[in-house]
């Protein structure tokens, strides 16, 4: 099956920095990608939606210039936690949906989710 | 946005079938109903997807009665290793949401 991978898998770093994750689509083109954040036995919340070569379209309540998200190509989008706190310490989670039709869900594209990136920040 | 409704936790037993159900009132006409699976600290992994009747793959069943307002996930002869969190997403492309999920505990 399609692989979406994530990097880094863990991140540690000090409040003020920021820290920037990258979700890679490794053997299909998507045409859209999804960031999901999802903290301690919750489920995962949609942050945005980055469609290749556009801006990222914004959940409401998702503060935009602090999660910043480039989709630079069809296999790579950024997730960038601007001046990151404590409480943005979480559990993030990229998708991508695979940009061929005629395939086995041609009507919806196939989700592939990568492996998680867990931020902590102290 | 179809909002959906399931269990927050069912416990079986180790060979058991589970079925765990998903309410989704207000489906769309274009609306897909796909199951994911998520362990901890790990991202979703995709089940099954259908849109009416049924669905049958290598791991799972999906039963998605004709007025598609709910549907049933079941997994055959669970084990141990089936222990996770279940989420029901209905939607078309970008309308893929999220809802609280079902933590399914197997037990030997």
């Amino acid at each position: 099956g399609a692989v979406v991978s994530q990097h880094p898998s863990r991140v540690i770093c000090k409040s003020g920095t920021s820290v920037k994750i990258e979700c890679r689509s490794l053997d299909f083109q998507a045409t859209t990608m999804f960031w999901y954040r999802q903290f301690p036995k919750q489920s995962l919340m949609l942050m945005a939606t980055s469609n290749e070569g556009s801006k990222a379209t914004y959940e409401q309540g998702v503060e935009k210039d602090k999660f910043l998200i480039n989709h630079a190509s069809l296999t790579l989008s950024t997730l960038t936690v601007t001046s990151a706190h404590p409480e943005d310490s979480s559990f993030y989670i990229c998708s991508a949906r695979d940009r061929r039709t005629g395939g086995r869900f041609a009507n919806t594209g196939e989700l592939f989710f990568g492996e998680g990136s867990r931020l902590t920040v102290l | 946005l179809a909002k959906t409704t399931q269990p927050i936790s069912m416990d079986s037993y180790e060979g058991q079938e589970v079925n765990i159900t998903c309410s989704h009132n207000n489906i769309a006409t274009n609306d897909y109903i796909t199951w994911y699976q998520q362990f901890p600290s790990q991202g979703p992994r995709f089940i099954i997807q259908g849109y009416k009747t049924k669905v049958t793959n290598e791991v799972a069943s999906l039963f998605i009665p004709a007025d598609r307002k709910s549907s049933t996930l079941s997994l055959p002869r669970v084990s141990l290793s089936d222990t996770a969190v279940y989420y029901c997403l209905v939607g078309y492309y970008n309308d893929m949401r999220f809802g609280a999920g079902t933590r399914l505990t197997v037990k030997p």
